[in-house]
């Protein structure tokens, strides 16, 4: 079975600044997602960023980046130029691809606070 | 555009009571996926649906616990005999099925609070 550890419950960045989120995960799988979602005080959850295990370079979307450590099993999110909507929960979360569509399984995430 | 809706958003029920939580995916989506979210946790998945089949429903706590697709679109769960541990948030989940690693959309949830 795998496990998905985030062992940062709270953080808290100044508005601008950098902060990463930190994320591993136990897996004997090869061929899998990972994912950080982001649930604001509303509650919907949102796709921030996936990475597909067997590629290499980390994926980018516009502030957000991850840094994908295969081997150290690690999965960090950095969040650039911070804004005070990015105030929410985040979690990371892993897909097994060996057999179709399976479901998510999420860490117990990292609340992020942006202050302005 | 729509995006996948539940309801009711909050549900108060006593202890013992039924109740019944719908989703409605996005159109078109193939799989549809339930979580239980309890209070400051990440979501747990309960069960997973391919059109109409239920595929896999390994997370499901109890066998008061009851989910069904009829007809391939909305999806409805089912908890008999509510139980104060039953309180979490339930999301609901779609994705388009086509391909691995599908993104999986959700619904906003549904706060129930067993009393």
């Amino acid at each position: 079975a795998q496990t998905v550890t985030q062992s940062q419950p709270e953080m808290s960045v100044q508005e601008a600044e950098t902060v990463t989120l930190s994320c591993t995960y136990d897996t004997s799988e090869s061929n899998y997602y990972l994912f950080w979602y982001k649930q604001p005080p509303s509650r919907q959850m949102i796709l921030v960023i996936r990475q597909e295990a067997y590629k290499q370079q980390n994926a980018t979307e516009n502030r957000f980046s991850v840094n994908f450590q295969k081997a150290a099993k690690s999965f960090s999110l950095k969040i650039s130029d911070s804004q005070l909507g990015d105030t929410a929960m985040y979690f990371c979360a892993f897909m097994n691809l060996q057999s179709g569509n399976t479901p998510l399984v999420f860490g117990k995430g990292t609340r992020l606070s942006v202050i302005a | 555009g729509a995006g996948v809706s539940q309801s009711p958003r909050y549900k108060v029920a006593k202890r013992g009571q039924d109740v019944a939580l719908r989703c409605d995916p996005i159109s078109g989506h193939v799989s549809l996926f339930w979580y239980q979210q309890a209070l400051g946790q990440g979501p747990e998945f309960l069960t997973y649906f391919q059109n109409e089949a239920q595929l896999d429903k390994s997370g499901l706590p109890s066998d008061r616990f009851f989910a069904e697709r009829p007809e391939g679109s909305v999806s409805t769960l089912k908890i008999q005999r509510t139980q104060q541990e039953d309180s979490a948030v339930y999301l609901c989940a779609s994705s388009l099925g086509g391909t691995l690693g599908d993104e999986q959309y959700f619904g906003p949830g549904t706060r129930l609070t067993v009393t």
